[in-house]
């Protein structure tokens, strides 16, 4: 059974760079049938998509995230990761990845979840 | 990208029907069938009870059913009972060739 599990600090400084990693078990990230992506959430509020990638290393970026954010993937390990720059408060939440099922490039639903983990920006 | 459009929340006794709506526009949910449906309870990961529209994942109950007509999709749940009680989410494919999420609904049992 497949199942995905996010690491990281839980606090980081305003200005500075958040990375997170995503490391997948039971299963192949170098799987053809899905793409890997980050979405988050603010206390209190709804989910926000952030990033995705293939194993091919093909990425896709949230509009109004993309010049603060690099997702990776390492087939070696089965982890992706994201790094987002320059972060503030506003960017404090639960940073989930998950799973994602495609039909040729489009993404199409998350199905598999990880559990989330949360992340506080502050000095 | 803006966000779906979704109700902030909904509320019904159990045993009844309830239908949530998420509206977009031509370039996501009326521009492609890619529309997915999530429930989340309180501290817990969301998961996945509709994909593509209509499709329940093997599991999720068919209590839970999905629609779209133009450019807006729904969810209506049957029979509902207490454990229905969360924060369902709609998501969509877009024209930039990225996933949206809709603001969420809370869905209250009385």
């Amino acid at each position: 059974q497949l199942q995905l599990q996010e690491s990281g600090p839980g606090l980081v400084k305003p200005s500075e760079t958040l990375s997170l990693t995503c490391t997948v078990s039971g299963g192949s990230i170098s799987s053809n049938h899905y793409y890997w992506g980050w979405i988050r959430q603010p206390p209190g509020k709804g989910l926000e998509w952030i990033a995705s990638i293939y194993y091919t290393g093909s990425t896709y970026y949230n509009i109004s995230l993309q010049s603060r954010v690099s997702i990776s993937v390492d087939r070696s390990k089965n982890q992706f990761s994201l790094k987002m720059s320059s972060v503030t408060a506003a960017d404090t939440a639960v940073y989930f990845c998950a799973r994602t099922i495609h039909s040729g490039e489009s993404q199409t639903a998350f199905d598999i979840w990880g559990q989330g983990t949360m992340v506080t920006v502050s000095s | 990208q803006s966000a779906l459009t979704q109700p902030a929340s909904v509320s019904a006794s159990p045993g009844q029907s309830i239908t949530i709506s998420c509206t977009g526009t031509s370039s996501d949910v009326g521009a492609y069938n890619y529309v997915s449906w999530y429930q989340q309870h309180p501290g817990k990961a969301p998961k996945l009870i509709i994909s593509d529209v209509s499709n329940r994942p093997s599991g999720v109950s068919n209590r839970f059913s999905g629609s779209k007509s133009g450019n807006a999709a729904s969810l209506t749940i049957s029979g509902l009972q207490a454990e229905d009680e969360a924060d369902y989410y709609c998501s969509s494919y877009t024209s930039r060739s990225t996933p949206v999420f809709g603001g969420g609904t809370k869905l209250t049992v009385l």
